[in-house]
């Protein structure tokens, strides 16, 4: 049982170009959520997925794309990254289950750094 | 909107102190509340929450009490030790489950031996 895997673990790009931030879950759990880690900032929402098929915006979706591609994995995706785009970003997943507060699980973190 | 404000750091402290992180959240509905801790190089854990007023949780020998009088949820564990230097987020869910968590800024805590 793995948990919430992310890959890749690091990555460097240069402005404008594109890539994919993979996540998978392997706790069947329904709602998925993709967030970013900045310093001072805490951590902030940038799209998450209620359950299979859906996606909703978070607090700063701007410049991300987001698949829920099946119920185990939910890529986000910079078509063309920038500076500000520079943070580690995090997976987490939950049972989602409507009326209950359910506890995230957070995977490892990707740290993207954009040239 | 929602939000939650926390004491930032660092904070230092000597091994076998007490500690306290204060936590305060402004929420529209009656969320529940959550502590995470994020060791160096890792992603979070949830390290204790609460899901109503009073409430307390706890865990590894930390607590928090859930207080709807004064909207707060301040961490505190008796004696620290060296291994529990790490950042420690409070953060709230009002979505009924599926929604994101709304966090603070975080506390960054160094115990010295």
């Amino acid at each position: 049982n793995a948990g919430v895997t992310q890959t890749p673990k690091f990555q460097v790009l240069k402005t404008g170009q594109s890539m994919t931030l993979q996540c998978a879950q392997d706790m069947n759990h329904n709602s998925m959520y993709w967030y970013r880690q900045d310093p001072g900032m805490g951590l902030r929402l940038i799209y998450y997925s209620a359950s299979e098929g859906t996606t909703d915006k978070g607090e700063v979706p701007n410049g991300y794309n987001v698949s829920r591609l099946n119920k185990r994995e939910f890529s986000l995706r910079l078509e063309s990254a920038a500076p500000s785009q520079t943070s580690v970003y995090f997976c987490a997943s939950s049972n989602g289950l409507a009326g209950l507060q359910e506890t995230q699980y957070f995977g490892p973190g990707t740290r993207l750094l954009v040239l | 909107g929602d939000s939650v404000t926390q004491m930032e750091g660092p904070v230092t402290l000597s091994e076998e102190a007490f500690l306290t992180i204060n936590c305060t959240y402004t929420a529209t509905g009656y969320p529940s509340l959550f502590w995470y801790v994020q060791y160096p190089g890792e992603g979070l854990q949830l390290l204790l929450k609460a899901t109503k007023a009073d409430d307390k949780g706890s865990n590894k020998g930390f607590e928090a009490t859930y207080r709807k009088e004064t909207t707060s949820f301040h961490l505190e564990k008796g004696s620290v030790q060296v291994s529990d230097s790490a950042v420690y987020f409070c953060a709230l869910s009002e979505g009924g489950g599926a929604d994101g968590l709304t966090f603070g800024k975080g506390t960054h805590l160094i115990i010295q031996p």
